[in-house]
């Protein structure tokens, strides 16, 4: 099992604060970076997938970054408003299992108006 | 929209029952997986099929075993319900895509199994 590591666990923050969190993964056999948002009672949906070294990636206010040398992503989002509240999970892909995600345990933001 | 459906949103079953759950994708994915999430523990793989009458283990598969007869339906059945599966089960799928590219997972809006 890979060890996907996701920080903060949670996060509390004001309407109109901008906030980041990170996800780090094995930097060897790199494949693919996921993002992923899950609100509660709905199903995750894909914010982002990201392969390359330096990707830079953007959905409105949120926004990602990945460094694969040292096996790291962040996820921003500017200016966080009260329907950003969710669990953000980042999951990684080895080269030898496409398709496959091995899933870090998730970030909760919760956005107080 | 791709869209993953599970058969049931909730489900309640006895101790030692065969339980089925279904997974049906409109969108002609390869690949579907069958994920368990508990509190604290996030996402983890019970079972994945990269193709038809394809199964992989994944990281949880002990008590569990999977069905993929045709290409848009993935079943979990749980041999003989434990009260330690009662939890909520998440189906997803995606698209093989190229070598060089790699596809998201489209996830079902999930079934919550408790056992009695």
């Amino acid at each position: 099992i890979l060890n996907v590591e996701q920080s903060p666990q949670s996060l509390h923050v004001q309407e109109g604060d901008s906030t980041n969190f990170t996800c780090s993964f094995p930097s060897s056999n790199f494949y693919a970076l996921h993002w992923y948002r899950w609100e509660t009672a709905k199903s995750p949906e894909a914010l982002f997938v990201m392969t390359l070294n330096g990707d830079e990636k953007k959905k409105g206010r949120i926004s990602a970054t990945l460094n694969t040398k040292e096996g790291y992503s962040y996820l921003y989002i500017k200016g966080s408003q009260p329907e950003d509240s969710a669990t953000y999970l980042c999951a990684f892909t080895r080269g030898s299992t496409l398709g496959r995600l091995y899933f870090g345990r998730g970030t909760q933001l919760t956005v107080w108006p | 929209d791709v869209k993953v459906t599970q058969s049931s949103r909730y489900l309640v079953k006895r101790t030692g029952e065969k339980v089925f759950l279904e997974c049906v994708q409109d969108m002609d994915h390869e690949n579907m997986f069958w994920y368990r999430q508990d509190p604290g523990l996030g996402l983890r793989l019970i079972y994945f099929s990269y193709d038809v009458k394809m199964k992989e283990k994944g990281d949880i598969p002990e008590g569990y075993s999977v069905s993929r007869e045709k290409k848009e339906r993935f079943s979990l059945i749980l041999e003989s319900a434990s009260t330690n599966q009662t939890s909520m089960y998440l189906c997803a799928s995606s698209s093989r895509g190229s070598f060089y590219s790699n596809q998201p997972q489209h996830f079902g809006d999930g079934t919550r199994l408790s056992i009695l």
